[in-house]
Protein backbone atom coordinates (compact mmCIF):
# COMPACT_ATOMS: atom_id res chain seq x y z
CA UNK A 1 0.00 0.00 0.00
CA UNK A 2 1.25 3.69 -1.00
CA UNK A 3 2.28 5.64 1.84
CA UNK A 4 2.82 9.45 1.40
CA UNK A 5 4.46 11.42 4.35
CA UNK A 6 4.81 15.31 3.95
CA UNK A 7 7.49 17.06 6.79
CA UNK A 8 6.87 19.36 8.39
CA UNK A 9 3.48 19.34 9.61
CA UNK A 10 3.64 22.76 9.94
CA UNK A 11 6.10 25.93 9.20
CA UNK A 12 6.50 29.39 10.17
CA UNK A 13 8.54 31.50 7.92
CA UNK A 14 9.01 35.36 8.10
CA UNK A 15 8.30 37.14 4.39
CA UNK A 16 10.78 37.12 1.72
CA UNK A 17 12.24 33.56 2.94
CA UNK A 18 13.21 31.04 0.77
CA UNK A 19 11.74 27.58 1.73
CA UNK A 20 11.57 23.54 1.03
CA UNK A 21 8.43 21.59 1.11
CA UNK A 22 9.34 17.83 1.66
CA UNK A 23 7.40 14.87 0.32
CA UNK A 24 8.02 10.83 0.91
CA UNK A 25 6.35 7.78 -0.81
CA UNK A 26 6.85 4.24 -0.42
CA UNK A 27 6.53 2.80 -3.55
CA UNK A 28 8.74 4.20 -5.96
CA UNK A 29 6.53 3.19 -9.08
CA UNK A 30 4.35 5.51 -9.57
CA UNK A 31 3.14 7.59 -12.76
CA UNK A 32 2.87 11.11 -11.46
CA UNK A 33 2.97 13.28 -8.55
CA UNK A 34 0.96 16.46 -8.03
CA UNK A 35 1.30 19.89 -5.50
CA UNK A 36 -1.35 20.95 -4.73
CA UNK A 37 -2.34 24.35 -2.54
CA UNK A 38 -5.50 24.34 -0.08
CA UNK A 39 -6.82 27.58 1.32
CA UNK A 40 -8.61 27.30 4.48
CA UNK A 41 -11.94 26.47 3.86
CA UNK A 42 -11.90 26.32 0.04
CA UNK A 43 -11.00 23.15 -2.45
CA UNK A 44 -7.69 22.30 -3.77
CA UNK A 45 -5.88 24.11 -6.87
CA UNK A 46 -3.37 22.41 -8.54
CA UNK A 47 0.36 23.66 -8.99
CA UNK A 48 2.97 21.37 -10.30
CA UNK A 49 2.26 17.90 -11.97
CA UNK A 50 5.53 15.80 -12.30
CA UNK A 51 5.62 13.33 -14.60
CA UNK A 52 7.27 10.15 -13.69
CA UNK A 53 9.93 10.40 -16.26
CA UNK A 54 10.61 14.38 -15.29
CA UNK A 55 13.10 15.29 -12.79
CA UNK A 56 11.47 19.34 -11.84
CA UNK A 57 8.59 21.14 -13.16
CA UNK A 58 8.22 25.07 -12.72
CA UNK A 59 5.68 27.75 -12.09
CA UNK A 60 7.06 31.33 -11.50
CA UNK A 61 8.33 31.62 -7.61
CA UNK A 62 7.60 27.92 -7.79
CA UNK A 63 9.94 24.50 -8.43
CA UNK A 64 8.81 21.20 -7.66
CA UNK A 65 11.31 18.28 -7.75
CA UNK A 66 10.87 14.66 -8.46
CA UNK A 67 13.69 11.50 -7.59
CA UNK A 68 11.79 8.70 -8.58
CA UNK A 69 14.39 5.94 -6.87
CA UNK A 70 14.51 7.63 -3.83
CA UNK A 71 10.69 7.97 -3.17
CA UNK A 72 11.07 11.87 -2.92
CA UNK A 73 10.02 14.70 -3.77
CA UNK A 74 10.57 18.37 -2.77
CA UNK A 75 8.20 21.93 -3.40
CA UNK A 76 10.75 25.07 -3.45
CA UNK A 77 9.13 28.51 -2.82
CA UNK A 78 11.50 31.62 -3.42
CA UNK A 79 10.99 34.90 -2.02
CA UNK A 80 7.79 33.67 0.13
CA UNK A 81 4.90 36.19 0.28
CA UNK A 82 2.01 36.19 3.20
CA UNK A 83 -0.52 35.66 0.36
CA UNK A 84 1.62 31.91 0.10
CA UNK A 85 -0.30 30.76 3.50
CA UNK A 86 -1.96 27.85 2.75
CA UNK A 87 -1.73 24.25 3.56
CA UNK A 88 0.48 22.07 0.89
CA UNK A 89 -0.26 18.90 -0.27
CA UNK A 90 1.27 16.38 -2.16
CA UNK A 91 -0.35 12.97 -3.87
CA UNK A 92 0.68 10.48 -6.19
CA UNK A 93 -0.39 8.04 -8.70
CA UNK A 94 1.05 4.96 -8.08
CA UNK A 95 -0.90 2.56 -10.51
CA UNK A 96 -2.66 3.13 -13.85
CA UNK A 97 -6.51 3.50 -13.52
CA UNK A 98 -6.08 4.11 -9.60
CA UNK A 99 -6.70 7.58 -7.67
CA UNK A 100 -4.11 10.11 -6.14
CA UNK A 101 -2.93 9.14 -2.99
CA UNK A 102 -2.51 12.02 -0.61
CA UNK A 103 -0.10 13.25 1.84
CA UNK A 104 -1.57 14.95 4.92
CA UNK A 105 -0.09 18.10 4.08
CA UNK A 106 2.02 21.31 5.06
CA UNK A 107 0.98 23.91 6.86
CA UNK A 108 2.32 27.08 5.54
CA UNK A 109 2.49 30.29 7.52
CA UNK A 110 4.59 33.71 5.88
CA UNK A 111 4.62 36.51 8.07
CA UNK A 112 4.98 40.06 7.44
CA UNK B 1 -13.03 26.44 -19.31
CA UNK B 2 -15.55 26.06 -16.43
CA UNK B 3 -14.28 24.01 -13.59
CA UNK B 4 -15.52 21.14 -11.38
CA UNK B 5 -18.29 22.05 -9.83
CA UNK B 6 -20.26 21.52 -6.79
CA UNK B 7 -23.17 22.00 -4.40
CA UNK B 8 -23.90 22.95 -1.95
CA UNK B 9 -20.72 24.54 -0.35
CA UNK B 10 -22.21 24.05 3.24
CA UNK B 11 -24.32 21.50 4.80
CA UNK B 12 -25.59 21.28 8.57
CA UNK B 13 -27.58 17.96 9.31
CA UNK B 14 -28.33 15.84 12.75
CA UNK B 15 -27.28 12.31 12.82
CA UNK B 16 -29.06 10.17 11.40
CA UNK B 17 -30.05 12.30 8.55
CA UNK B 18 -29.65 11.95 5.24
CA UNK B 19 -27.53 14.45 2.49
CA UNK B 20 -26.82 14.53 -0.63
CA UNK B 21 -23.81 16.12 -2.73
CA UNK B 22 -23.95 17.15 -6.55
CA UNK B 23 -20.97 17.40 -8.52
CA UNK B 24 -20.48 18.53 -12.36
CA UNK B 25 -17.00 17.83 -13.77
CA UNK B 26 -15.07 19.35 -16.33
CA UNK B 27 -16.65 18.57 -19.52
CA UNK B 28 -14.41 15.76 -20.90
CA UNK B 29 -13.73 14.46 -18.36
CA UNK B 30 -14.18 10.92 -18.09
CA UNK B 31 -12.97 10.11 -14.83
CA UNK B 32 -14.85 11.07 -11.48
CA UNK B 33 -13.69 11.09 -7.79
CA UNK B 34 -14.86 11.51 -4.88
CA UNK B 35 -12.92 12.25 -2.24
CA UNK B 36 -13.54 12.69 1.75
CA UNK B 37 -11.28 15.08 3.56
CA UNK B 38 -11.27 14.99 7.65
CA UNK B 39 -10.10 18.13 9.55
CA UNK B 40 -6.04 17.74 9.55
CA UNK B 41 -6.08 14.74 7.22
CA UNK B 42 -4.96 14.16 3.43
CA UNK B 43 -7.99 13.80 1.07
CA UNK B 44 -9.23 10.16 0.48
CA UNK B 45 -10.59 8.45 -2.05
CA UNK B 46 -14.00 7.15 -1.54
CA UNK B 47 -15.10 6.35 -5.03
CA UNK B 48 -13.91 6.34 -8.77
CA UNK B 49 -15.65 6.63 -11.53
CA UNK B 50 -14.97 6.57 -15.58
CA UNK B 51 -17.70 7.14 -17.18
CA UNK B 52 -20.70 5.72 -15.49
CA UNK B 53 -18.94 2.72 -14.61
CA UNK B 54 -17.16 2.26 -10.61
CA UNK B 55 -13.32 1.74 -11.01
CA UNK B 56 -12.94 1.49 -7.60
CA UNK B 57 -15.42 2.21 -4.31
CA UNK B 58 -12.99 -0.36 -1.54
CA UNK B 59 -13.00 2.30 1.06
CA UNK B 60 -16.69 3.33 0.48
CA UNK B 61 -18.81 2.55 3.49
CA UNK B 62 -21.39 0.69 1.64
CA UNK B 63 -23.62 0.55 4.70
CA UNK B 64 -24.50 4.44 4.66
CA UNK B 65 -22.94 5.90 1.42
CA UNK B 66 -23.84 5.47 -1.93
CA UNK B 67 -23.22 7.36 -5.45
CA UNK B 68 -24.08 7.47 -8.91
CA UNK B 69 -23.33 8.67 -12.02
CA UNK B 70 -25.87 7.77 -14.01
CA UNK B 71 -25.31 9.06 -17.46
CA UNK B 72 -21.52 9.61 -17.43
CA UNK B 73 -21.64 13.16 -16.87
CA UNK B 74 -22.98 14.81 -13.38
CA UNK B 75 -22.35 12.43 -10.01
CA UNK B 76 -24.31 12.60 -6.77
CA UNK B 77 -23.01 11.26 -3.81
CA UNK B 78 -25.18 10.59 -0.92
CA UNK B 79 -24.98 9.17 3.04
CA UNK B 80 -28.01 7.94 4.46
CA UNK B 81 -28.34 7.65 8.33
CA UNK B 82 -25.13 10.21 8.78
CA UNK B 83 -22.97 10.02 11.55
CA UNK B 84 -21.21 12.27 13.74
CA UNK B 85 -17.56 10.96 12.03
CA UNK B 86 -19.11 11.68 8.52
CA UNK B 87 -18.42 15.12 9.49
CA UNK B 88 -15.95 16.15 6.46
CA UNK B 89 -15.43 17.88 3.74
CA UNK B 90 -16.12 15.90 0.11
CA UNK B 91 -14.35 17.04 -2.56
CA UNK B 92 -15.18 15.89 -6.00
CA UNK B 93 -12.56 15.99 -8.97
CA UNK B 94 -12.31 15.07 -12.68
CA UNK B 95 -9.63 14.18 -15.11
CA UNK B 96 -9.10 12.80 -18.68
CA UNK B 97 -8.27 9.15 -19.05
CA UNK B 98 -4.87 8.04 -18.97
CA UNK B 99 -2.07 8.11 -16.46
CA UNK B 100 -0.14 11.32 -17.19
CA UNK B 101 -3.16 13.09 -16.59
CA UNK B 102 -3.73 15.57 -12.93
CA UNK B 103 -6.86 16.21 -11.38
CA UNK B 104 -8.68 19.89 -11.20
CA UNK B 105 -11.21 19.53 -8.34
CA UNK B 106 -14.15 21.16 -6.89
CA UNK B 107 -14.59 23.75 -3.92
CA UNK B 108 -15.92 20.89 -1.81
CA UNK B 109 -18.88 20.36 0.67
CA UNK B 110 -18.52 20.71 4.14
CA UNK B 111 -20.88 18.77 6.34
CA UNK B 112 -21.47 19.12 9.60
CA UNK B 113 -23.05 16.23 11.14
CA UNK B 114 -24.58 17.40 15.02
Amino acid sequence: KQEVTQIPAALSVPEGENLVLNCSFTDSAIYNLQWFRQDPGKGLTSLLLIQSSQREQTSGRLNASLDKSSGRSTLYIAASQPGDSATYLCAVKHQPGYALNFGKGTSLLVTP
Amino acid sequence: EAGVAQSPRYKIIEKRQSVAFWCNPISGHATLYWYQQILGQGPKLLIQFQNNGVVDDSQLPKDRFSAERLKGVDSTLKIQPAKLEDSAVYLCASSLVGVNYGYTFGSGTRLTVV
